[in-house]
């Protein structure tokens, strides 16, 4: 079974400053995808950012960029510039990919890690 | 506006009752999720539909139910043979497809369940 790992549970950046969210996953599969999500207190999931594993180019959407590592499966997130809207709880999320592409439907999530960013 | 709606933002539950949570979509997603998030924790898939008419259990679906006679509706019950069922409750869809555009799964707002 695949398993997600964050392994820190907490952390704290100052505004405008840079920080970087650790994820590592267990799998025997060479096709997934890899996702981070933002929750916030509102608590609603929002997609921040993507990667399909089969792309060696790291994913970047604005502030927001990975760090790709798929020999080590790791899958860092990069926030540079932090604001203070960024603090939320972030998960790391793995989605196994079947034939053709199509998924299994299953995303298994990390336990998260609360962002804290100072003024 | 397109989207994922969930309702009742919070819901009260008896001991032996069942209560059902609401999710609907208007994206014309094919496929539609039900997790469950608990204090401190990541999310847990309870069913999930691909299509109408067809749905598949997740990791946790004892004590639960689902059905899905509409595209843009996929109805949770909690039956009282969930002994815990306090908890938030996230619904999500998909396109399904090869791509990871399609593949990607959005969340509804969420719906907080407490046993009275």
């Amino acid at each position: 079974a695949q398993t997600v790992t964050q392994s820190q549970p907490e952390m704290s950046v100052q505004e405008a400053e840079t920080v970087t969210l650790s994820c590592t996953y267990d799998t025997s599969e060479s096709d997934y995808y890899l996702f981070w999500y933002k929750q916030p207190p509102s608590r609603q999931m929002i997609l921040v950012i993507r990667q399909e594993a089969y792309k060696q180019q790291n994913a970047t959407e604005n502030r927001f960029s990975v760090n790709f590592q798929k020999a080590a499966k790791s899958f860092s997130l990069k926030i540079s510039d932090s604001q203070l809207g960024d603090a939320a709880m972030y998960f790391c999320a793995y989605l196994r990919s079947g034939p053709g592409g199509t998924s299994y439907g299953k995303l298994t999530f990390g336990q998260g890690t609360i962002l804290t960013v100072h003024p | 506006d397109g989207g994922i709606t969930q309702s009742p933002k919070y819901l009260f539950r008896k001991e032996g009752q069942n209560v059902t949570l609401s999710c609907e979509q208007n994206l014309n997603h094919d496929a539609m999720y039900w997790y469950r998030q608990d204090p401190g924790q990541g999310l847990r898939l309870i069913y999930y539909s691909q299509i109408v008419n067809d749905f598949q259990k997740g990791d946790i679906a004892e004590g639960y139910s689902v059905s899905r006679e509409k595209k843009e509706s996929f109805p949770l019950t909690v039956t009282s043979a969930q002994k815990n069922p306090t908890a938030f409750y996230l619904c999500a869809s998909s396109m399904r497809g090869r791509t990871l555009k399609q593949e990607t799964q959005y969340f509804g707002p969420g719906t907080r369940l407490l046993v009275l």
